[in-house]
């Protein structure tokens, strides 16, 4: 059964405490990768798509990286904005789309 | 952002009762989605369309129906609601299908059923 699962399930950092955060998933066959970010009270917002093995993407302060079994979401010198909960989804070759359950992240001044 | 309005934002309701949402779009965008989202799943897709009056089921569409008879409009429709039901109800809007593209989410209906 194709599933999605993130890691951990909430994350408290101090503001400038680095981390990453993990979706892993076993499905049949991966054809792309998202990462979304979700402020409470508001719809998934995207931020990245990555298609292989070995991709990576930047933006600001966040980085995400692809392995053939899993993703991270790397978070550099992260600022109190940066508290969002963050959601990956993932692409099968059945051209389904399967949520993660989302990492709750929060950045403490 | 994309123009999407979800209403209402926030409904309570009592069981057996019949509820719609509706999901409104000014982007002209081909692909609309509806989605649950509960603690501890992650998004799941209720039923979808790619065209006016073309839709189909997605994983959990037991309980719901849908209809589009505009592109910008997509309705959800729970016949007798259950308490089940009580979720966070998310619309999403493409050009192409999701798998190719990201979507573009709107706001949420949190809908409490009593």
């Amino acid at each position: 059964e194709d599933q999605v699962t993130q890691s951990p399930e909430a994350l408290r950092l101090q503001e400038g405490e680095s981390s990453s955060l993990n979706c892993s998933y076993t499905v049949s066959g991966l054809r792309g990768l998202f990462w979304y970010r979700q402020d409470p009270g508001k719809g998934p917002e995207f931020l990245f798509t990555l298609y292989s093995a070995g991709e990576e993407k930047e933006k600001e302060r966040l980085k995400a990286t692809l392995t053939k079994k899993e993703s991270f979401l790397h978070i550099t010198a992260p600022k109190p904005e940066d508290s969002a909960t963050y959601l990956c989804a993932v692409r099968t070759s059945y051209d389904k789309v399967i949520f993660g359950p989302g990492t709750s992240l929060s950045v403490i001044p | 952002d994309a123009g999407i309005t979800q209403s209402p934002r926030h409904k309570v309701t009592e069981t057996g009762t019949p509820v719609t949402l509706r999901c409104h779009q000014t982007e002209n965008h081909r692909y609309m989605y509806w989605y649950r989202q509960d603690p501890g799943h992650g998004l799941r897709l209720i039923h979808y369309s790619y065209g006016v009056k073309d839709t189909d089921k997605g994983e959990v569409s037991d309980g719901y129906s849908v209809s589009r008879s505009k592109t910008e409009d997509f309705l959800l429709t729970l016949e007798s609601a259950t308490s089940s039901q009580t979720s966070v109800y998310f619309c999403a809007i493409s050009e192409i299908w999701a798998g190719n593209q990201p979507q573009h989410f709107g706001d949420g209906t949190r809908l409490s059923i009593l």
